[in-house]
């Protein structure tokens, strides 16, 4: 079974705050990718990652920033969060086709 | 970027009907892959399609890799209650950087018992 996680499912947090969303992985994979999620919008690709300490501009990477220390490990940082970046946030992984996702975390930024 | 159209955007059918859904684009992809999404959970893989003119099931699901290599479509037997949710495709094009893929915008499915 694939499995990946991340650090919460739901999250609420003020303007301006620093947030900090992670995602594990099992599947020792070398892509991992960071979306979000919005009625209407589709998903959309934030950032990802196609080794350690790699990281690539998705579609749309303003106001976000990532992390990959470890293979198994990617997270995404909002610098200061602001009200239009509550959305679904979707983690995914991959090998060289197929990507699986997690959970998501849905995020409200008040 | 480019673009996947999906269609239909939405469609509400009675439990036990036949439900059929496609995705196209002016561009030809290499892969084509179906996702379907719960309410509140992350899209999960139903379907991944190699070649054009490949037929693949999965249960009562049936996918097609359109021969143009422009489209595909997602075929659903005897639907039942469960079949609730969002389907996605996705698609590889030819020589995408670490294997990004492109998303359709879905099509939301409702079954009525």
């Amino acid at each position: 079974d694939v499995k990946v996680t991340q650090s919460s499912r739901y999250l609420v947090k003020r303007t301006g705050e620093k947030v900090f969303l992670e995602c594990v992985q099992d599947m020792d994979h070398e892509n991992m990718f960071w979306y979000r999620q919005d009625p209407g919008l589709g998903l959309r690709l934030i950032y990802f990652s196609y080794d350690v300490k790699m990281k690539e501009k998705g579609d749309i990477p303003e106001g976000y920033s990532v992390s990959r220390e470890k293979k198994e490990r990617f997270s995404l940082i909002l610098e200061s969060a602001s009200t239009n970046q509550t959305s679904m946030y979707l983690c995914a992984h991959g090998g060289l086709v197929e990507q699986y996702f997690g959970p998501g975390t849905r995020l409200t930024v008040t | 970027g480019q673009q996947l159209n999906q269609s239909p955007q939405s469609m509400f059918i009675q439990e036990g009907e036949d439900v059929s859904m496609n995705c196209t684009s002016s561009s030809i992809f290499n892969t084509w892959l179906w996702y379907k999404q719960d309410p509140g959970e992350g899209p999960v893989l139903l379907i991944a399609l190699y070649k054009a003119g490949e037929l693949t099931s999965n249960g009562r699901l049936t996918a097609q890799f359109g021969i143009t290599r422009k489209d595909s479509f997602l075929n659903i037997s005897a639907s039942i209650p469960s079949d609730v949710g969002i389907y996605f495709c996705a698609g590889q094009l030819p020589g995408a950087g670490s294997y990004q893929l492109t998303f359709g915008k879905g099509t939301k499915l409702s079954v009525i018992p």
